[in-house]
């Protein structure tokens, strides 16, 4: 399966509690997403890389929240001192910044968090 | 600010026949993409089709076109022939930018529900 991996599917734990995402691209995409997803909604926008190079954070991507793509290749999100808040669907994409107007970014299925 | 209106939080239609899925936005970007993606109830994120700002013509990939008035502001997906299969979760987006550095935002998405 060549698609874009997420680990683990499923987490549940209690506030307060740090919890860690990651995020395998596909091989040949240099850019990968983070995007929150709340019950009934589309998935919200956290932050970019480009290679190892953050690009953008949202501003709900709060201080509790880091993440990193240490060698351009998969992705870690940490979420510290989780918050009932938290809970939710977090998903990664990745694309390949081709010079095209709008490139097509590619999802994984997602971790859902559970905070209690 | 750019936005994503999906007026239809629920459809449903009958196998085999066609269905359209309603989308407007609203950006001061002339240059941007419009995407449609498919979320199933596994969670992940399936891309269906893209028309850019520029493009003459309406996308179409298989069963799936997009009906692409830009007067309008609205990129309204076109399901043909309905299949079991599609009953999901259905997002517009849009990225503004012709370089695609700027984040992706989805609208609140469709449920549709294809009856047998």
């Amino acid at each position: 399966d060549t698609g874009v991996s997420q680990d683990p599917r499923h987490k549940i734990t209690k506030r307060g509690q740090n919890v860690t995402f990651r995020c395998d691209p596909i091989s040949e995409h240099n850019r990968l997403y983070w995007y929150r997803q709340t019950l009934g909604q589309g998935p919200e926008f956290l932050t970019y890389f480009q290679n190892e190079a953050q690009l953008e954070k949202s501003r709900l991507l709060s201080d509790r929240f880091s993440a990193e793509r240490p060698k351009g290749s998969f992705s870690t999100l940490e979420i510290q001192r989780t918050e009932q808040g938290d809970s939710a669907m977090y998903l990664c994409a990745s694309s390949w910044n081709r010079d095209k107007p709008q490139e097509t970014q590619y999802f994984g299925p997602g971790t859902r968090l559970l905070v209690l | 600010a750019q936005k994503i209106t999906q007026t239809q939080p629920g459809m449903f239609v009958q196998e085999k026949e066609a269905v359209t899925l309603d989308c407007t936005y609203d950006t001061s970007d002339p240059s941007y993409g419009l995407f449609w993606y498919k979320q199933p109830s596994s969670g992940e994120m399936i891309f269906l089709i893209y028309q850019g700002s520029y493009d003459q013509q309406n996308a179409t990939e298989g069963r799936y076109s997009l009906n692409f008035q830009k007067a309008r502001k609205s990129a309204n997906l076109v399901i043909s022939a309905s299949q079991l299969g599609d009953s999901a979760m259905y997002f517009c987006a849009m990225r503004e930018g012709p370089l695609g550095n700027n984040d992706m935002r989805f609208g609140a998405g469709t449920r549709l529900t294809v009856k047998p």
